[in-house]
């Protein structure tokens, strides 16, 4: 199985402030079609998670520019440019290029 | 507008059995991928189960043999059978499409 290692595992940001999540998996990403398949969620407090980034850098549907991915093989940023109180919650990165899908511990963000 | 909507969980006895469902609207189930998610009280995401377009499926190790993955093209829903059900398999199940829309989950507690 693939292993996601999520760092840091919480993170304390001053509104304004930028915020970066490191995950990294045991293997390469990058499938034989070209696409790299490591995603980017928020779950926030007593919801269901949403999809910020598919395929290392694509921002989903409505997703704020603020929130950016990059990365390449086995090593994956997310980044929030200026961090907002609406993005408390938990981050997890998830790898879909082979099964079982497995996800990364998950990063807790909250508000100084 | 793309929804997915769980229904089915509830309070079980261990080895009991319970059929998860997925109503989907927006899209087709049958023409995309489809997974289920769950998460414990309190932890992270952990992948179950995915049925593919073609009508393939995979499933973790940790419910293999005992859930299934279904779909009801005339009705545009998705199934899961749990069979055999023991107090780890307690969780909130979650339905999504293509990792990209999530339904809000459904709570299933196995418990004597």
């Amino acid at each position: 199985d693939i292993v996601m290692t999520q760092t840091p595992l919480s993170l304390s940001v001053t509104p304004g402030q930028p915020a970066s999540i490191s995950c990294k998996s045991s293997q390469s990403l990058l499938y034989s079609d070209g696409k790299t398949y490591l995603y980017w969620y928020l779950q926030k407090p007593g919801q269901p998670p949403q999809l910020l980034i598919y395929e290392v850098s694509n921002r989903f549907s409505g997703v704020p520019d603020r929130f950016s991915g990059s990365g390449s093989g086995t090593d994956f940023t997310l980044k929030i440019s200026r961090v907002e109180a609406e993005d408390v919650g938990v981050y997890y990165c998830m790898q879909n290029i082979q099964v079982p899908v497995t996800f990364g511990q998950g990063t807790r963000l909250e508000i100084k | 507008e793309v929804q997915l909507v769980e229904s089915g969980g509830g309070l079980i006895q261990p080895g009991g059995s319970l059929r998860l469902s997925c109503a989907a609207s927006g899209f087709t189930v049958s023409s995309n991928y489809m997974s289920w998610v769950r998460q414990a009280p309190g932890k992270g995401l952990e992948w179950v189960s995915v049925i593919y377009s073609g009508g393939a499926t995979n499933y973790a190790d940790s419910v293999k043999g005992r859930f299934t993955i279904s779909r009801d093209n005339s009705k545009n829903t998705l199934y899961l059978q749990m069979n055999s059900l023991r107090a780890e398999d307690t969780a909130v199940y979650y339905c999504a499409t293509n990792f990209g829309y999530w339904g809000q989950g459904t709570l299933v507690t196995v418990s004597s």
